[in-house]
C-alpha cells in the first residue's frame, strides 16, 4: 500500500503570496490532520477533516485553510504569507475517526517564505 | 491534553537497550500513551502505545506505571538508525472532540552511538 504522499515537496514563495499545498493520504485512510513544524515552535497541529469536514482546528490565525474532496485527498492555504509561516508542513491520515489514534505521516513539505 | 515531560537528550550505545522515560503526571482516565519518532527531515513515525497495561510490538516495548503518571519506551537493542527524536503523547479521549489531534512536546532526542 502506498503511503501518505505530499506535494510540492520544497515551495518557495514571497511575502504576501499564498501556497496550496495538497495531501493524498493512503487509500481507505478518511481523517487527514496537518501540523506545521518550525525550530522554534515543534510541532503544532493545523486542523483535521474527515468525510470533507473539518472536526478540529487547532490555534492558527484565518490564514490558514483547509479542505478535503471525496476521495479524501486534502489541500491546505496559506494566504498573504509571513516570513514566520516558513516551515515544515506534514499531514497525516488515518483511517477513520473512531479506534486508534496511529497517524500515518507523509514527508512533508518545505516552505521557505522569502 | 495532558502534559508530557522527557529528557532532552539521551545516548545510548549500538545493541544496547535504550529506556526512553516520560512524565504524564496529569493523564485522565481514559487517555491513552503514545510514542512516535521523528528521524532527521521525515515524517513522525508510529511506534507504540497504550492504556494501562504493558505493550509490545516488534519495535519496542511500553512500560507504564500501575498510577499511570509514567511510562518507559525499551528500545531493546538499538542501532544506529533509531537515532531520532522520540516524542510521548497523550492522546485525548477516543470519545472527545480533538480526538484526532497530536500534540507534541520537545521529544527526547536519542543518539544511539557505534
Amino acid at each position: 500500500k502506498a503511503g501518505v504522499t505530499q506535494t510540492p515537496r520544497y515551495l518557495i514563495k514571497t511575502r504576501g503570496q499564498q501556497v496550496t499545498l495538497s495531501c493524498s493520504p493512503i487509500s481507505g485512510h478518511r481523517s487527514v490532520s496537518w501540523y506545521q513544524q518550525t525550530p522554534g515552535q515543534g510541532l503544532q497541529f493545523l486542523f483535521e477533516y474527515f468525510s470533507e469536514t473539518q472536526r478540529n482546528k487547532g490555534n492558527f490565525p484565518g490564514r490558514f485553510s483547509g479542505r478535503q474532496f471525496s476521495n479524501s485527498r486534502s489541500e491546505m492555504n496559506v494566504s498573504t504569507l509571513e516570513l514566520g509561516d516558513s516551515a515544515l508542513y506534514l499531514c497525516a491520515s488515518r483511517p477513520g475517526t473512531s479506534g486508534s489514534n496511529e497517524q500515518f505521516f507523509g514527508p512533508g513539505t518545505r516552505l521557505t517564505v522569502l | 491534553d495532558a502534559k508530557t515531560t522527557q529528557p532532552t537528550s539521551m545516548d545510548c550505545a549500538e545493541g544496547r537497550a535504550a529506556n526512553l522515560p516520560c512524565n504524564h503526571s496529569t493523564i485522565s482516565g481514559n487517555e491513552y500513551v503514545y510514542w512516535y519518532r521523528q528521524i532527521h527531515s521525515q515524517g513522525p513515525q508510529y511506534i507504540i502505545h497504550g492504556l494501562k497495561n504493558n505493550e509490545t510490538n516488534e519495535m519496542a516495548s511500553l512500560i507504564i506505571t500501575e498510577d499511570r503518571k509514567s511510562s518507559t519506551l525499551i528500545l531493546p537493542h538499538a542501532t544506529l538508525r533509531d537515532t531520532a527524536v522520540y516524542y510521548c503523547i497523550v492522546s485525548p479521549d477516543p470519545g472527545g472532540t480533538s480526538y484526532g489531534k497530536l500534540t507534541f512536546g520537545q521529544g527526547t532526542i536519542l543518539t544511539v552511538h557505534p
